[in-house]
């Protein structure tokens, strides 16, 4: 069974450019979530969707960060304009159902920097 | 590769050696724990979780144990191999959101 997939594993991009990025949940996998992790620190929820809802957008930056999931499956996350700050690794997870007990799997994950 | 964490607290074993990685939580309403292993360049991985209903799990390898008086949650590894060599993190599950803690940085040598 393939595991969660991202796109691109890394990007590098100038202060106040866009950047997007990609997520295919595990085939089935009804909730996606979006982590940011920065460096030597545990991942930070910023958004999940249930489906095509996002039901948990609380931690996302809105003025910046915009999130999609248009046909329930895949996702992407965008940044617009991009600040130094944004640099760090952002992770993309699904779990099948969505009570507490539901198994959250990783991708890889996608590392920004910004210069 | 890519280092998960620069400056996170470290446990270095012997390889055979049994580790146990101790992580302090903060919500005493959280019902619901895991613990998940990040190697370098790669997502979280789950190893084991824990409902607040027990105090201990075991898995291949693994026990997770839980103080709910004290909030403390342990992860023990037996036997440990260098391909346990990774970050670990555990984290609590509040609806529906994982907060993680502090992850402790596994090294094994031989």
């Amino acid at each position: 069974e393939a595991g969660v997939v991202q796109s691109p594993r890394y990007k590098i991009i100038e202060k106040k450019q866009p950047v997007a990025f990609w997520c295919n949940p595990i085939s089935g996998h009804n909730t996606l979530y979006w982590y940011l992790q920065n460096l030597g620190q545990g991942p930070e929820l910023l958004i999940r969707y249930e489906n095509e809802e996002a039901v948990d957008d609380s931690q996302l930056p809105k003025d910046r960060f915009s999130a999609e999931r248009l046909k329930g499956v895949d996702s992407t996350l965008k940044i617009q304009p991009a600040e130094l700050g944004d640099s760090a690794v952002y992770l993309c997870a699904s779990s099948f159902g969505t009570t507490v007990t539901d198994t959250q799997y990783f991708g890889p994950g996608t590392r920004l920097t910004v210069l | 590769g890519e280092s998960v964490g620069l400056h996170l607290p470290t446990l270095s074993v012997q390889e055979g050696d049994n580790s146990i990685i101790n992580c302090a939580y903060s919500n005493s309403a959280s019902d619901y724990f895991i613990w998940y292993k990040q190697e370098s360049g790669k997502g979280p991985q789950f190893i084991i979780d824990i409902r607040s209903n027990m105090d201990k799990r075991q898995g291949q390898r693994v026990t997770v144990l839980l103080n709910k008086t004290v909030k403390h949650l342990s992860l023990q590894i037996a036997a440990t191999q260098p391909g346990d060599s990774a970050v670990y993190f555990c984290a609590e599950n509040i609806r529906h959101k994982l907060i993680f803690g502090t992850g402790t940085r596994l090294q094994v040598f031989p």
